[in-house]
């Protein structure tokens, strides 16, 4: 996998359902970010998590970091039509030299 | 603040034109990026400045493309000669520190025929 490379590609749930969106990166962190970006707009930071912290959370956003497999995870609860949108993850390594975005996951939901 | 401001929002030319987009950064942030975005490669860094000043642009992709900042609230991106592979969202970001959080613009979408 390349550094910072989001799963699934592309998710669709029913409004008030649970998403869950993972990536997955190589080298060792100094933060990783989430992104949204709806459709024909630019990207909307939503959240920062620190390679020394384990969970964060945000309203109904929750993001999880787990260094040791190179992972995080997040987690949308009670999902709306509104949260419809691509979501990327950011890694930040080399003390902040390098920045790269992965692919992205597209996520519909449902009314 | 009105947060990023890239113009135009739409851009369509013709092969062999100049192509200038344009921002302004959130006052106060000391870094300046150009991505751009296409289905294929996704996001790309081009470009970033660090007060004014280009700290790497091993992103760009040819000679044709070149980017300034003048000054601190102002950047353009050009294109000349513009080629349709050109064709993409090209997004202006900046940030107060590098390595954390992004604000980006509403993106130029540059259509070459």
């Amino acid at each position: 996998s390349q550094q910072g490379e989001e799963d699934p590609q592309a998710l669709s749930i029913q409004e008030g359902e649970n998403a869950t969106m993972n990536c997955s990166y190589k080298t060792s962190i100094n933060n990783l970010q989430w992104y949204r970006q709806n459709s024909g707009r630019g990207l909307v930071h939503l959240i920062l998590i620190r390679s020394n912290e384990r969970e964060k959370h945000s309203g109904r956003l929750r993001v999880t970091l787990d260094t040791s497999k190179k992972s995080s995870s997040l987690l949308i609860t009670a999902s709306r039509a509104a949260d419809t949108a691509s979501y990327f993850c950011a890694t930040v390594f080399n003390y902040g030299q390098n920045f790269v975005f992965g692919p992205g996951t597209r996520l519909s939901v449902l009314p | 603040d009105a947060g990023v401001i890239q113009s135009p929002r739409h851009e369509v030319t013709e092969m062999g034109q100049e192509v200038t987009l344009r921002c302004k950064p959130i006052s106060g942030h000391d870094y300046l990026f150009w991505y751009r975005q296409t289905m294929m490669r996704g996001l790309e860094l081009l470009i970033y400045f660090n007060n004014n000043v280009p700290i790497d642009d091993s992103g760009m992709p040819e000679d044709r493309f070149s980017a300034k900042m003048p000054n601190a609230s102002f950047s353009t991106l050009k294109i000349q000669p513009s080629e349709p592979r050109d064709s993409a969202v090209y997004f202006c970001a900046s940030s107060l520190l590098r390595g954390n959080g992004y604000t980006f613009g509403s993106g130029t979408r540059l259509t070459v025929v």
